[in-house]
């Protein structure tokens, strides 16, 4: 079975750094592409970008390039999403999910993890 | 990039009934590169459809999916009280980003 199992909510200061995960199972991970997508509170869903963990490419939506920093462990299964900065405007449920292939729907879902920037 | 517009934002309509959902693109998107997912309150999206009109995994009958170039139709022929929810297109057929529509939230009447 295919799970994606994301890291829990998070409450972060504006400034500080944070890393979030997302661990996939049932699956080869190194052959599936893993994305991202950002739901801001009452909003619609944003494609962040993607990763190929086999060999890391990435992929970003212009709107987030140099804002977030996705990377992949293969040895783990696991993706990340991570911030150097945070701002108020992050506050967010963000999701992963796989992508088959670079273009290709996200056909399983994490259950998300809600980030929360406040002072 | 593809801008996706989903019409109507809000639809009311009673279980029984038959949905139709819209997706316009600013550009023609290729090959059909164009997927259906349905989000509930509190719940990850779930992928409907792929390629514009192929069900994914373990989705009912009642869901079906057509069109091409820039228009593109998510049908759901007759509602099942678990089907009022809200509904995203999202077009992957050219370089990332691969944008998704706003939303449609389809409500009981």
């Amino acid at each position: 079975e295919v799970q994606l199992v994301q890291s829990g909510a998070e409450v972060k200061k504006p400034g500080e750094s944070l890393k979030i995960s997302c661990k996939g199972s049932g699956y080869r991970f190194t052959n599936n592409w893993i994305g991202w997508v950002r739901q801001m509170p009452g909003k619609g869903l944003e494609w962040m970008g993607i990763i190929y963990p086999g060999d890391s490419d990435t992929r970003y939506s212009p709107s987030f390039q140099g804002q977030v920093t996705i990377s992949a462990d293969k040895s783990t299964s696991t993706a990340y999403l991570q911030w150097s900065s945070l701002k108020a405007s992050d506050t967010a449920m963000y999701y992963c999910a796989r992508q088959p292939m670079v273009r290709g729907v996200m056909d399983y879902w994490g259950q998300g993890t809600l980030v929360t920037v406040s002072s | 990039e593809i801008v996706l517009t989903q019409s109507p934002g809000t639809l009311s309509l009673s279980p029984g009934e038959r949905a139709t959902l819209s997706c316009r693109a600013s550009q023609s998107v290729s090959s059909s590169y164009l997927g259906w997912y349905q989000q509930k309150p509190g719940q990850a999206p779930r992928l409907l459809i792929y390629g514009a009109s192929s069900r994914a995994t373990g989705i009912p009958d009642r869901f079906s999916g057509s069109g091409s170039g820039t228009d593109f139709t998510l049908t759901i022929s007759r509602l099942e009280p678990e089907d009022f929810a809200v509904y995203y297109c999202q077009q992957y057929g050219s370089s990332p980003p691969y944008t998704f529509g706003q939303g449609t939230k389809l409500e009981i009447k």
